[in-house]
């Protein structure tokens, strides 16, 4: 089974910082990724599909790269409300897999 | 707008059932694949099982594979998951999602 793991697992940011978090896969999945957020208490929110689209109505600060094994995903100028969890799913159809998580931290 | 609202969580005892339903509204319903994901009390994560949107196809995650059974009804729109033989580590907030949206969630604590 591929594997998918985030890194780092937890950070502390400031509003304004640029973040960038890491997703790998455990062989290659193509471009076969999501990014997804989850806020406390609520359900998880799609923002970056197909490992660099980003979803309709998901703010530009947001944006996603890579393919293969190595992803990413950047917020650019951190604001109160990205603090969150982020999850790195692979998007097979029949098979979604996660990575662990990464949750951002106000410093 | 599109909803998806889970229902039938609660508390049963290990070795018991639940039968989870999900009511989808605001998209075809018949469209989609749909899939359940189950995240434990501060813990990630875990997808559980999919269905096709034709129900000809399923797959489970192997954790719970021969004791949960995903179905749907496309005339009811609904999505359900049939939760038999439940463990403790079963306790989890159950979504029901298509992949670019996710229902609320519907809490199954499993306890003695």
């Amino acid at each position: 089974d591929i594997q998918m793991t985030q890194s780092p697992s937890s950070l502390s940011a400031s509003v304004g910082d640029r973040l960038i978090i890491t997703c790998r896969a455990s062989q290659s999945i193509s471009s076969s990724l999501n990014w997804y957020q989850q806020r406390p208490g609520k359900a998880p929110n799609l923002l970056i599909y197909a490992a660099s689209s980003l979803q309709s109505g998901v703010p530009s600060r947001f944006s996603g790269s890579g393919s293969g094994t190595d992803f990413t995903l950047t917020i650019t100028s951190l604001q109160p409300e990205d603090f969150a969890t982020y999850y790195c799913q692979r998007s097979h159809s029949t098979l979604w897999t996660f990575g662990q998580g990464t949750k951002v931290e106000i410093k | 707008q599109v909803q998806l609202v889970e229902s039938g969580g609660g508390l049963v005892k290990p070795g018991g059932s639940l039968r989870l339903s999900c009511a989808a509204s605001g998209f075809t319903f018949s469209d989609y694949y749909m899939s359940w994901i189950r995240q434990a009390p501060g813990k990630g994560l875990e997808w559980v099982s999919y269905i096709s949107s034709s129900s000809s196809y399923t797959n489970y995650a192997d954790s719970v594979k021969g004791r949960f059974t995903i179905s749907r009804d496309n005339a009811k729109n609904s999505l359900y998951l049939q939760m038999n033989s439940l463990r403790a580590e079963d306790t989890a907030v159950y979504y029901c999602a298509k992949v670019d949206f996710w229902g609320q969630g519907t809490l199954v604590t499993v306890s003695s």
